[in-house]
């Protein structure tokens, strides 16, 4: 079954950066898209980005491009969030997530890791 | 960026009750809408998708409805499984989630 497992989550100051992991297993995943989702402590869902099966297209959600870099690395079956200048407002928990095609317009999040917390604080 | 509007917030219901969750898109989707279910403390779960598809393994007592801009989630019979907050998803056009519908059983 599939299973996505995050890391790299932690308590950083502002203005800092910080990489999240999420290591896939159970599935291809070299033939699927894979998206990142947030959520601030009771709050909903915030969608981040997506990047392709192969890596080389990647999309953003209009509040975090520019600071936010998606990447993957398909012989270690891992994908990245990569956070540059934190906010405060970016403490969350960040989901990894499957799409259920290659493309980097593969939208429909059909499996979710379990999360990782990550807290902005001074 | 489309806006999804999700009422209501709280719901609050008996075992067995027939329950309603709506989703209201800024702009017409088409049928690009999603229905996720997250317990507490859980990540979310892909219940329903392109409107009306139940994944596998999703009890028949949940159903999704229609089209363009006006979206429905209804539980037949809620059952003290379902307490949850759902929430609805557009994938037209990038992502938007609505703000949640918290369920709760009376």
């Amino acid at each position: 079954q599939v299973q996505l497992v995050e890391s790299g989550g932690g308590v950083v100051r502002p203005g800092t950066s910080l990489r999240v992991s999420c290591v896939a297993s159970g599935f291809s995943f070299s033939n699927y898209a894979m998206n990142w989702v947030r959520q601030a402590p009771g709050k909903g869902l915030q969608w981040m980005g997506v990047v392709s099966s192969d890596g080389n297209t990647a999309d953003y959600g209009d509040s975090v491009k520019g600071r936010f870099t998606i990447s993957r690395d398909n012989s270690r079956n891992t994908v990245y969030l990569e956070m540059n200048n934190l906010r405060v407002e970016d403490t969350a928990v960040y989901y990894c997530v499957k799409t259920d095609c290659e493309s980097a317009s593969c939208r429909l999040l059909d499996s979710w890791g379990q999360g990782s917390l990550v807290t902005v604080s001074t | 960026d489309i806006q999804m509007t999700q009422s209501p917030s709280t719901l609050s219901a008996s075992v067995g009750d027939r329950v309603t969750i709506t989703c209201r898109a800024s702009q017409s989707i088409g049928t690009w809408l999603a229905w996720y279910q997250q317990k507490p403390g859980k990540a979310p779960k892909l219940l329903i998708q392109e409107v009306s598809i139940l994944q596998s393994g999703v009890p028949s007592r949940f159903s999704g409805s229609g089209s363009g801009t006006e979206f429905a989630l209804t539980v037949s019979g809620l059952q003290p499984d379902d307490v949850a907050t759902y929430h609805c998803q557009q994938y037209h056009i990038s992502v938007t989630f609505g703000q949640g519908t918290k369920v709760e059983v009376k």
